[in-house]
């Protein structure tokens, strides 16, 4: 059965403490592995699409990578700003449109 | 002005009513879905549509129908609503080219049902 799996669920920083969300997936045929940031009271917000193991994409203090089995969402010296829900959803199958989202992680950073 | 819009952003209803919530784009995006989400879960599909001409279901389809009137516009409607979707509601769009371009969502439709 193919699934996504985020972890932990909720990870607290102090600020400027680096630390690493995860998520891992079972899923046949990976087209592509996203991640998104959610506010409270708003939709997800793209942050960046991953497509082969190996490939990384960095944004400010955020950086992801990829394996074959799972995906790593670095973040560096955090700031409170950095405060929200993170979300990986996969995009898998050999035919048709087929998207599974992780449940997430709540990430709070305190001054 | 915000490039994926839903209306309402809240709604309380009663079981049996019908309800419809709206969605409307701005992106130029031919490809729209329909999502809920519940605490603990992660986003699940409810339908999808790669153009206007076609509706797709996704994982969790029964209970709910939508409608693509044009490109820009794609609602979703209960038509005798339990409480069980008491959820957030969120629509989304995506460019065409590849399968797999990335999403621009909406800020949601919190519905309650009682």
């Amino acid at each position: 059965e193919d699934q996504v799996t985020q972890s932990p669920e909720a990870l607290r920083l102090q600020e400027g403490e680096s630390s690493s969300l995860n998520c891992s997936y079972t899923v046949s045929g990976l087209r592509g592995l996203f991640w998104y940031r959610q506010d409270p009271g708003k939709g997800p917000e793209f942050l960046f699409t991953l497509y082969s193991a190996g490939e990384e994409k960095e944004k400010e203090r955020l950086k992801a990578t990829l394996t074959k089995k799972e995906s790593f969402l670095h973040i560096t010296a955090p700031k409170p700003e950095d405060s929200a829900t993170y979300l990986c959803a996969v995009q898998a199958g050999t035919g048709g449109f087929k998207t599974i989202f992780g449940a997430g992680t709540r990430l709070f950073v305190k001054a | 002005d915000a490039d994926v819009t839903q209306t309402p952003r809240n709604r309380i209803t009663k079981t049996g009513k019908r309800i419809m919530l709206e969605c409307s784009q701005t992106k130029g995006h031919d490809r729209m879905y329909w999502y809920r989400q519940d605490p603990g879960l992660g986003l699940r599909l409810i339908y999808y549509s790669f153009d206007v001409k076609d509706i797709n279901k996704g994982e969790i389809s029964d209970g709910y129908s939508v409608s693509r009137q044009a490109q820009a516009k794609f609602s979703l409607s209960l038509e005798s609503a339990i409480p069980n979707q008491t959820a957030l509601y969120f629509c989304a769009t995506s460019d065409t080219g590849t399968v797999n371009q990335p999403q621009h969502f909406g800020d949601g439709t919190r519905l309650s049902i009682l």
